[in-house]
């Protein structure tokens, strides 16, 4: 499978626990995002990154959360001291912007279901 | 308000139905997706538009710049077409972020009987 793979599927957590996720984009893609959604509403935007470099946050992300993509490559999103509020399906999507080319369309990840207790 | 607006937010319809679901956004957009979301969470890209209209088997997807309007389109529907619909854009002052993020709408609940 050459997509956007996410582990785990789900997480099941206690409330005050750490939980780590995953997101391995397609290969050659350059940037990579991160969404958050909660039940019954459309994905809301946290954060990208273009190869390494983090060049925007939303203001959803607390300090709690931190998202690393240290090689360019896969990205890891954490959260610290998960709260109930953080229940929610998170999505990664990649795409291949080169400077000077048109917008492409992203790719979606399977997303990450968490679920804190 | 939401930049972007979906309706019906839900829609159930007999298997062979022809389906619209439309979509309004307020800003300025370079391209506007829609996306198909099963039970479980996987999104699934199905169009993405600047301009005009595209079609993919039973699924037509129009966009209407002038009025900030898009429709999605489903012919003879089916019961394995149920899932949500999902409604995202480009916003213009992404370009400024040098960002592509998407802003998305709260989707459309689709239920086809047979």
């Amino acid at each position: 499978d050459t997509g956007v793979s996410q582990n785990p599927r789900h997480k099941i957590t206690k409330r005050g626990q750490n939980v780590t996720f995953r997101c391995d984009p397609i290969s050659e893609h350059n940037r990579l995002y991160w969404y958050r959604q909660t039940l019954g509403q459309g994905p809301e935007f946290l954060t990208y990154f273009q190869n390494e470099a983090q060049l925007e946050k939303s203001r959803l992300l607390s300090d709690r959360f931190s998202a690393e993509r240290p090689k360019g490559s896969f990205s890891t999103l954490e959260i610290q001291r998960t709260e109930q509020g953080d229940s929610a399906m998170y999505l990664c999507a990649s795409s291949l912007r080169l400077q000077g080319t048109p917008y492409n369309e992203q790719f979606f990840g399977p997303g990450t279901r968490l679920t804190v207790l | 308000k939401n930049e972007v607006e979906q309706s019906p937010q839900n829609l159930t319809a007999q298997e062979g139905e022809f389906i619209t679901i439309n979509c309004s956004y307020s800003v300025g957009i370079s391209a506007l997706h829609w996306l198909q979301q099963h039970p479980g969470g996987g999104i699934v890209s199905l169009f993405m538009l600047s301009s005009g209209k595209k079609k993919h088997g039973r699924l037509i997807a129009t966009i209407n710049i002038q009025e900030k309007h898009s429709s999605l389109h489903i012919t003879a529907s089916h019961p394995r077409d149920s899932a949500v619909y999902i409604c995202a854009v480009r916003l213009l002052s992404s370009e400024k972020s040098s960002g592509d993020k998407l802003t998305f709408g709260t989707g459309t609940r689709l239920a086809v009987r047979p």
